[in-house]
């Protein structure tokens, strides 16, 4: 099974501030992929698709780059309740293989 | 909103018995899938179910363990002889047609 990586945080910033993770896949054939945030003790849920040609939800904006498989989530005026892990996951295989990173942690301060 | 729900919430069990840990997923969904996270730890695939069989387990799904789909809503994970270290969240998680995983709310497993 191949790797997802993720900055290994954790991030601490304060409210108001743009805040970007990344996250890099070694599976060349990677079809999707995808940001979810889980909470302390919750399932992952759902944040966003990511396409390349770039999407943005919000805040919160995603973009591909499949050439250097690299992919990142920016969130700009973070608010106390972005506080969570944000997992970047890879999709291989036609949807059979979902291959979830570590998780990056973020802290957004009063 | 259609949800994917998962029972029991949290199960205890000693070591050497057999679990089952159940799931309902999202009605016009088609694939399954089950997920375990150890405390602290990462999510881990374990196996992918799609049209009443496996399309793809990892070597943690090893012959302890069995997925089922009795009925045409439960999915089911069976532990046979649990060891210490199956305890973890588990997860269930469907998708339609888009790859958009929905994930249920976890049943914290405990072996003692």
């Amino acid at each position: 099974r191949k790797e997802v990586e993720q900055d290994p945080g954790p991030f601490n910033v304060p409210e108001g501030a743009t805040v970007a993770f990344n996250c890099t896949y070694s599976n060349s054939a990677s079809q999707s992929f995808f940001w979810y945030r889980q909470d302390c003790r919750k399932e992952p849920k759902l944040l966003m698709s990511v396409y390349s040609s770039g999407n943005e939800d919000g805040r919160f904006t995603a973009q591909l780059n499949r050439a250097s498989q690299y992919i990142s989530l920016l969130i700009r005026d973070s608010k106390l309740s972005d506080s969570a892990t944000y997992l970047c996951v890879v999709v291989d295989n036609y949807g059979q293989n979902f291959v979830f990173g570590p998780g990056t942690r973020l802290s957004v301060l009063p | 909103e259609p949800e994917v729900t998962q029972t029991p919430s949290h199960q205890v069990t000693q070591m050497g018995q057999e679990v089952i840990l159940r799931c309902v997923p999202i009605s016009n969904h088609l694939y399954f899938y089950w997920y375990r996270q150890i405390l602290g730890q990462k999510v881990e695939f374990l196996v992918s179910f799609y049209n009443n069989e496996i399309s793809e387990k990892s070597e943690i799904f090893d012959d302890q363990f069995s997925v089922e789909r009795p009925d045409g809503s439960n999915f089911t994970l069976k532990i046979r002889s649990t060891k210490l270290e199956d305890s973890a969240m588990y997860f269930c998680a469907s998708t339609g047609s888009s790859y958009e995983q929905y994930f249920g709310p976890g049943t914290r497993l405990t072996v003692t």
